[in-house]
């Protein structure tokens, strides 16, 4: 079974400052990795995946995450927030086999303050 | 380029009624699945589809009916509406071999009063 932690339901940060969101994942194989964020009354948007490969995958936006085996986690950096980065982040995995569906975190808010 | 559609989109029923959010998909996508959104809880899974009159249930199947006889559409009905079962509901879709990335619809959010 997979299982994903976000540290953090919430987190504000100042405009300009770095952007750190925890996640940590369960999981009894490699998995697909994945971070989505969502807009007030949207729906969820792709920011960055990580399959195989390269253990730091760059997204949209300027965001990124790199893949830490050793530690389960994949956690999204940003070195710079800008106010538009405000928004609901989800941390997500997946296998490439069975039912496919997306195992998702609780989620966690970004603030960014002026 | 449509992609997922929701409808409804906003939805208010009350307690017993039967009410079926649709969903529908152009990309011919084969893996189809609907997703419920709770605050503390995230997304959960309620059912999904590996192709057309291929279902299975999710973590919290409960009170839900899914149908797939066609690729593109994958409706979901409350059978007898709930007040729990107030929630938004996320239509999603994916095609193995493209990393399993899986595209969402706006979502329809559904009072039951």
């Amino acid at each position: 079974a997979q299982s994903v932690t976000q540290l953090g339901s919430h987190v504000s940060v100042s405009e300009g400052a770095l952007v750190l969101l925890r996640c940590n994942y369960s999981s009894s194989v490699p998995p697909y990795l994945f971070w989505y964020v969502q807009y007030p009354n949207q729906g969820l948007q792709l920011l960055l995946k990580y399959t195989t490969g390269a253990t730091l995958v760059k997204g949209i936006n300027g965001f990124e995450a790199e893949f830490k085996k050793s530690e389960t986690s994949f956690h999204l950096t940003k070195p710079s927030a800008h106010m538009s980065d405000a928004a609901e982040y989800f941390c997500a995995v997946s296998m490439d086999t069975g039912r496919r569906a997306l195992t998702f975190g609780s989620g966690t808010r970004l603030q960014v303050q002026p | 380029d449509a992609g997922i559609t929701q409808s409804p989109r906003y939805k208010i029923t009350e307690t017993g009624r039967q009410v079926t959010l649709m969903c529908h998909q152009t990309w011919s996508h084969s893996y189809m699945f609907w997703y419920r959104q709770d605050l503390g809880h995230g997304l959960r899974l309620i059912y999904y589809s590996a192709a057309a009159d291929i279902t299975d249930k999710g973590e919290v199947p409960d009170g839900y009916v899914v149908s797939r006889s066609k690729t593109e559409n994958f409706p979901l009905t409350l059978e007898s509406a709930t007040r729990s079962q107030t929630s938004v509901y996320f239509c999603a879709s994916s095609e193995p071999g493209q990393g399993n990335t899986i595209y969402f619809g706006e979502g329809s959010w559904l009072t039951v009063v």
